[in-house]
């Protein structure tokens, strides 16, 4: 079984380009998360995702993140105009129906952004 | 709110000696703890975690963890490191809803 992937890798940009970042969740797996982790400091909840509904977004940090998960398959995450503070790992996570916070998110392997 | 602290940034021990990771959580609410480790280039894998059943929780790879309420701990262990445990751990916890709250990591150094 596949588990959780994004896409890019990396990316470097300049400030005041538009990035979008995706993310594909394990097959079957209604809720999807988006966290950051900025350089040197703890990881981040942005938003969740259930199925193509926004639950919470209360840790989006301004409006040029927007977040979107058409159908409520893959996800994405667009950050326009990218500025410096936006550097730093973005991770997805997926997880089952169920329990809330009882079960286990499954990360993908997390986009490093780069704004120069 | 949910909140977890975890001390010290950097560990280091020798291959063979205990692994010690700390972690203290604050919570309003009975919490959902999770040990999460991330290897170079990985995503977050889960070691372990705690849903209000037993308070020793065992994991993966020999890692165990006691949740002690009256501590407001979460300490994760493994009595003998191995060069193939050196990582990063994060100590995470969710109050209730679906969103985790993490600590902000300790890097383990296994050194010969």
């Amino acid at each position: 079984e596949a588990g959780v992937t994004q896409f890019p890798s990396h990316s470097v940009i300049e400030k005041g380009q538009t990035v979008t970042l995706r993310c594909d969740p394990i097959s079957g797996h209604d809720n999807l998360y988006w966290y950051r982790r900025v350089m040197g400091k703890e990881i981040k909840f942005l938003l969740h995702f259930v199925k193509e509904s926004k639950q919470d977004e209360s840790g989006m940090p301004n409006n040029r993140f927007l977040a979107e998960r058409t159908g409520g398959t893959y996800s994405t995450l667009k950050v326009q105009p990218a500025e410096l503070e936006d550097s730093g790992v973005y991770f997805c996570a997926s997880s089952q129906e169920g329990l809330a916070g009882r079960n286990e998110q499954f990360f993908g392997p997390g986009t490093r952004l780069t704004v120069l | 709110a949910q909140s977890v602290t975890q001390l010290g940034s950097h560990v280091s021990v020798s291959e063979g000696a205990l692994v010690l990771l700390r972690c203290n959580y604050s919570s309003s609410v009975p919490p959902y703890l999770f040990w999460y480790v991330q290897y170079p280039n990985q995503g977050l894998q889960l070691l372990l975690k705690y849903t209000s059943a037993a308070t020793l929780v065992k994991g993966i790879n020999g890692f165990e963890a006691e949740f002690k309420k009256s501590e407001t701990s979460f300490h994760l262990t493994k009595p003998s490191a191995h060069m193939s445990d050196a990582a990063e751990y994060f100590c995470a916890g969710s109050g209730g809803g679906n969103k985790l709250t993490f600590g902000t990591g300790t890097q383990l150094k296994v050194e010969l």
